[in-house]
C-alpha cells in the first residue's frame, strides 16, 4: 500500500512565525503535490514536484515556498505565517506517467493566532 | 480554465438505497482523466473511483459506478447498497498532465 504521511495532524502557530509542514511518501513516486482545503473551495494546489529539486506554482503560491531535497520528501514553508493561513493543508504524490492517481496524506490542520 | 462544479453541497441516503452524486467539468482537452476520491471525517482521502475519458464505458468498483458522458462534460457517482461507512465528503477531480481540479466537494450523510 502507498503510505504517505504528513509530520503533524495538528499545529497552533502565531503571526509571523516560519511554518514547517513535512510530507514523506515510501513508493518511489516522481510527483509530490501540495493542497490547500477550505470549506466550499475544495482542495486548491500550492505547489508541485516532479522530480528533486524541481518545483513548479501552483494556483495559490503566495506566501508559500518548498523544498524537495530528496525524492521521498516534499516540505511546504510558510515564511510569515498569516491568519489568512489557517487551512488544513494536504500532501499528495503519484508516478511520473499521465493520468496516475494522486495517493494522499493525513492532512496538517494549521491554526495561525 | 478547467473546472470542477459539484452542485449539491450536500446529500443523504437512507441506509441499503442508492445515491447519485453530481459532477460537470468544463474542459477544450480531449485526453484526461477523472476521479472521485472520499473523505471520512477526520480520515485520510482515498480514491474511489477513477475513469480515463478515451474509454467510453463506465469503470465501476464494487458498490460504486460512474455515469460517464463525455459529451455533456458530466461524471456523476452512483453508489448502491449504502453503508454508513460511505458517509464522507466526497471530490470530483479532473486530471490532464499534472493539472488536477477538485470539485467543492459533497457531503454525504447516510442514515440509518
Amino acid at each position: 500500500d502507498v503510505k504517505v504521511t504528513q509530520s503533524s495532524r495538528y499545529l497552533v502557530k502565531r503571526t509571523g512565525e516560519k511554518v514547517f509542514l513535512e510530507c514523506v511518501q515510501d513508493m518511489d513516486h516522481e510527483n509530490m503535490f501540495w493542497y490547500r482545503q477550505d470549506p466550499g473551495l475544495g482542495l486548491r494546489l500550492i505547489y508541485f514536484s516532479y522530480d528533486v529539486k524541481m518545483k513548479e506554482k501552483g494556483d495559490i503560491p503566495e506566501g508559500y515556498s518548498v523544498s524537495r531535497e530528496k525524492k521521498e520528501r516534499f516540505s511546504l514553508i510558510l515564511e510569515s505565517a498569516s491568519t489568512n493561513q489557517t487551512s488544513m493543508y494536504l500532501c499528495a504524490s503519484s508516478f511520473g506517467l499521465a493520468g496516475e492517481t494522486q495517493y494522499f496524506g493525513p492532512g496538517t490542520r494549521l491554526l495561525v493566532l | 480554465a478547467q473546472t470542477v462544479t459539484q452542485s449539491q453541497p450536500e446529500m443523504s441516503v437512507q441506509e441499503a438505497e442508492t445515491v447519485t452524486l453530481s459532477c460537470t467539468y468544463d474542459t477544450s482537452e480531449s485526453d484526461y482523466y477523472l476521479f472521485w476520491y472520499k473523505q471520512p471525517p477526520s480520515r485520510q482521502m482515498i480514491l474511489v473511483i477513477r475513469q480515463e475519458a478515451y474509454k467510453q464505458q463506465n469503470a465501476t468498483e464494487n458498490r460504486f459506478s460512474v455515469n460517464f458522458q463525455k459529451a455533456a462534460k458530466s461524471f456523476s457517482l452512483k453508489i448502491s447498497d449504502s453503508q454508513l461507512g460511505d458517509a464522507a465528503m466526497y471530490f470530483c477531480a479532473w486530471l490532464n498532465n499534472n493539472d488536477m481540479r477538485f470539485g467543492a466537494g459533497t457531503r454525504l450523510t447516510v442514515k440509518p
